[in-house]
């Protein structure tokens, strides 16, 4: 099975808003309730950012939302800032108990 | 609070396996799913499969179906990853990642640190 398709980078300026897109099938984003988003920084084990394709967990800044439409979900940064430059991972059970990550997105703060 | 703890790193020559493990603190091993992924230098994340701590079943992605067994020992809170026939592909970083109480969402907030596997002859 494919990895979900990502776009390999994006960017903004500080205090801008950037979307990543992950797109997948109805096999997986598009029947899956439980699409998350992962912050690496390099070097460093992935922080869960956005679970259940919106919710936030405890103590990540409401500056992150996530949404989805059919079989692309996606990721929203407001107001950017520097801290916020990382690699971004979003994944989604896949059907018969599995999961499936996307390929990964550079996320560059101008 | 919650910790795991991996195994340190291995060098491996091809053809060999490879027996990572995952120790659990802070909470009850038995009452959440362990995941496994990996990472490629460079690459992205890559799911390898689930482990029910508490019956001991599994279920692997197709990829590694075969070669790949996930166990677990619940006596030491301990989860263990084992890759048979090894190749240079399989060089990676390998991790450890809880799910939720009781349920499969594919959800992890808790990350061991990671245990690089080098193969390499």
């Amino acid at each position: 099975q494919s990895a979900l398709t990502q776009p390999p980078s994006a960017s903004g300026s500080p205090g801008q808003s950037v979307t990543i897109s992950c797109t997948g099938t109805s096999s997986d984003v598009g029947g899956c309730d439980y699409v998350s988003w992962y912050q690496q920084y390099p070097g460093k084990v992935p922080k869960l950012m956005i679970y259940d394709v919106t919710k936030r967990p405890s103590g990540v800044p409401d500056r992150f939302s996530g949404s989805k439409s059919g079989n692309t979900a996606s990721l929203t940064v407001s107001g950017l800032q520097a801290e916020d430059e990382a690699d971004y991972y979003c994944s989604a059970c896949a059907g018969r108990n599995t999961m499936i990550f996307g390929g990964g997105t550079k996320l560059t703060v101008l | 609070q919650v910790q795991l703890v991996q195994s340190g790193a291995e060098v491996k020559k091809p053809g060999a396996s490879v027996k990572v493990s995952c120790r659990a603190s802070g909470y009850f091993l038995s009452a959440f799913y362990m995941h496994w992924m990996r990472q490629a230098p460079g690459q992205g994340l890559e799911w390898m499969g689930w482990i029910n701590p508490n019956s001991g079943g599994a279920n692997y992605a197709q990829k590694f179906q075969g070669r790949v067994n996930m166990t677990r020992d619940t006596s030491i809170s301990t989860v263990y990853l084992e890759l048979s026939g090894l190749t240079y592909d399989d060089t990676a970083v390998y991790y450890c990642a809880r799910d939720v109480y009781r349920f499969l969402r594919y959800r992890f907030d808790s990350w061991g640190q990671g245990s690089l596997v080098t193969v390499s002859s």
